[in-house]
């Protein structure tokens, strides 16, 4: 069992570009989570998704960010228009429906230049 | 909004003894989980112990336990006879019981930077 695959592990970007991270769920798992970790800071809860529907978007900033979770392929958060304030640890995490814990991947380090 | 706090950014422990890192929390929820999490330098999130708040009994998982008060909505993790490998960021987490659509949303922690002195 491969664990939660996220790629690229790093990801440099210049100003006004657009950053796209991949995430594949553990095999067997219908559930996607992904979290932003700040330096210095704790994960935080971005958006909630299940193959082809987005169920939870709270923790989403409104503008420049999207994620989806396709029928075939991995889940992808895409970051338009990067700035420099998107400098963050990008993890992903899957469940299988009805667990109560979440198994996390290794995370993506975006910098932005 | 569910908080949690550590107000222990960094703790040192010479190895094969025993630390104890702190967790504080604010809900009005009466049901719910907590968990702590490590992460080590390569970044990888690992969970080290879950406590269902329904449950009396504090959680265990070989040298780490925990002691769950509800009632001051404390949720410490103990280490002991600590070991080198155990030298990480340490996370504790909240999950609402009834997230929407079955969500594992975690509310995390500042975390806390455990070194383990040989």
């Amino acid at each position: 069992n491969a664990g939660v695959m996220q790629n690229p592990r790093h990801l440099v970007r210049r100003r006004g570009q657009e950053a796209r991270l991949r995430c594949s769920p553990m095999k067997g798992h219908s559930h996607v989570y992904w979290y932003r970790q700040l330096p210095e800071e704790g994960l935080k809860f971005m958006v909630y998704l299940q193959k082809e529907n987005i169920i939870d978007e709270s923790g989403m900033p409104k503008e420049r960010f999207s994620a989806e979770f396709p029928k075939e392929g991995p889940s992808i958060l895409r970051i338009q228009q990067v700035v420099r304030g998107d400098s963050a640890a990008y993890f992903c995490a899957s469940s299988p429906r009805g667990a109560n814990v979440l198994t996390f991947g290794a995370g993506s380090r975006l910098t932005v230049l | 909004a569910q908080t949690v706090t550590q107000s222990q950014p960094e703790m040192s422990v010479q190895e094969a003894e025993t630390v104890t890192l702190s967790c504080t929390y604010d809900t009005s929820e009466s049901d719910y989980y907590l968990f702590w999490y490590k992460q080590p330098p390569s970044r990888q999130m690992i969970l080290v112990i879950r406590q269902e708040a329904y449950k009396q009994q504090n959680a265990t998982e070989n040298r780490f336990s925990v002691n769950f008060q509800k009632a001051a909505k404390s949720f410490s993790l103990k280490i002991s006879d600590s070991q080198l490998g155990d030298a990480a960021m340490y996370f504790c987490a909240y999950r609402s019981y009834s997230n929407q659509g079955g969500s594992e949303k975690l509310v995390f922690g500042k975390g806390t930077k455990l070194t383990v002195n040989p």
